[in-house]
């Protein structure tokens, strides 16, 4: 089966600072890999897929993700954080049927 | 498309008592997933359905849980005899095949057990 480790449980940074969060998935076999964001007391929403070609993955507010399928890792990254990116982030592989998840890294921007 | 619809959002009840989450997907997707989160955790995989039938369910669903989509479209997730560790976040996704597209979330039910 699949499994997801995010490597950091808390990363905190300043604003307009740039910021990785880590991801590391354990197949070797094609997969899609996902970034959800998640706000206090909300749903999960999408940041961004890799699903096949390009290995830079553009998603919304300013996110990206690179898909290094020989260090099978998923990293996300933004150069510029703001306040509001405060959150929950986590890191998904599909198996193939569902989703497996990381245990989440909690990102907060301090002023 | 108002996208994943999850009721009650928050839900209190006693230890023993039952009680029954509603998750209503988006109409397009043929497939519902339900996932529990409890504080500090990634979101655990709980089972799956494709339509009305239930294809996958992980060990983490004991025999208290139960959940059907009768008619392929809402699906419902009870649990019966309630117990202090079954506090957390429910949560419901659908998607259109195996999820190439993305997943889709919606808000989650918060179940607390007194």
């Amino acid at each position: 089966a699949q499994s997801v480790t995010q490597l950091d449980s808390q990363v905190p940074v300043f604003e307009e600072a740039p910021v990785e969060l880590r991801c590391n998935y354990s197949s070797s076999v094609s997969v899609y890999l996902f970034w959800y964001v998640q706000y206090p007391n909300q749903g999960l929403q999408l940041l961004l897929k890799y699903l096949s070609g390009s290995t830079l993955v553009k998603g919304i507010n300013g996110f990206e993700a690179e898909f290094n399928k020989s260090q099978t890792s998923f990293h996300l990254r933004k150069p510029s954080v703001h306040i509001s990116d405060t959150a929950e982030y986590f890191c998904a592989v599909s198996d193939p049927d569902k989703l497996i998840f990381g245990t989440g890294t909690r990102l907060q921007v301090f002023p | 498309d108002t996208g994943v619809s999850q009721n009650p959002r928050h839900k209190i009840t006693k230890r023993g008592q039952n009680v029954t989450f509603r998750c209503d997907p988006i109409s397009e997707h043929n497939r519902l997933y339900w996932y529990r989160q409890t504080l500090g955790q990634g979101p655990e995989f709980l089972t799956y359905f494709q339509n009305e039938a239930q294809l996958e369910k992980s060990r983490l669903l004991s025999d208290r849980f139960s959940a059907e989509r009768p008619k392929g479209s809402f699906s419902t997730l009870e649990i019966q005899r309630t117990e202090q560790g079954d506090s957390a976040m429910y949560l419901c996704a659908s998607s259109f095949g195996q999820g190439a597209y993305g997943y889709t979330f919606g808000s989650g039910t918060r179940l607390t057990v007194v």
